[in-house]
């Protein structure tokens, strides 16, 4: 059973330009969550989905950021017009659906985005 | 509000030794969960343990152990016998409702691990 999958591992944008990260969750999971790591800190929630909704977007910054979690395909990350300050490590989590019985959020490598 | 606090920021020690990584944590709910993860240099984020509010055990995995004290709401790691490959920052995080909550990170304590 493959783990979580996140790509692109590293990505480079320059200011302005749009960066997409792209998490397929483990088999089985329909709950997909994501997570900022800014330099030298823990990680911070922004989003939580399930497919075709958001359920909790209350870590998302107010602009530029949107996320979605379509029936078919990964859930993607979006951030338009980058800037520096967006330079970090984004994380994505799946869980199993309730009463699973394994509630565990587990985590994907990363994508570090690189805004120049 | 949920916060969970990891007061050591960095720790080193000589391998072989025991270390000890403390976790605080703050709820308001009866029902909650903890874990601590793993980042070693490499990035990624390792699970190590989840522990919910109702199993006060203490747990046992290899050289790992916890102690999960309700009372003082504490939930801390011990690395017995350290080895270079323990250093990683390590991060304890707590949640209230999975799956339908986020998880809160504490800040990490970084953990290095002499030869």
């Amino acid at each position: 059973n493959a783990g979580v999958m996140q790509n692109p591992r590293h990505l480079v944008r320059r200011r302005g330009q749009e960066a997409r990260l792209r998490c397929s969750p483990m088999k089985g999971h329909s709950h997909v969550y994501w997570y900022r790591q800014l330099p030298e800190e823990g990680l911070k929630f922004m989003v939580y989905l399930q497919k075709e909704n958001i359920i909790d977007e209350s870590g998302m910054p107010k602009e530029r950021f949107s996320a979605e979690f379509p029936k078919e395909g990964p859930s993607i990350l979006r951030i338009q017009q980058v800037v520096r300050g967006d330079s970090a490590a984004y994380f994505c989590a799946s869980s199993p659906p309730l009463a699973a019985g394994e509630e565990t959020q587990y985590f994907g490598p990363g994508t570090r985005l690189l805004v120049l | 509000a949920q916060k969970v606090t990891q007061a050591q920021t960095e720790i080193s020690v000589v391998e072989k030794e025991d270390v000890t990584l403390d976790c605080v944590y703050e709820t308001r709910d009866t029902t909650y969960y903890l874990f601590w993860y793993k980042q070693p240099p490499s990035g990624e984020l390792v699970f190590l343990i989840r522990r919910n509010s109702f199993d006060e055990q203490n747990e046992i995995s290899g050289r790992y152990s916890w102690n999960f004290q309700k009372s003082t709401s504490s939930f801390n790691f011990t690395i017995t016998a350290s080895q270079v490959v323990d250093s990683a920052v390590y991060f304890c995080a707590l949640s209230e409702a999975i799956p339908y909550d986020k998880v809160i990170f504490g800040p990490g304590t970084s953990l290095s691990v002499i030869p």
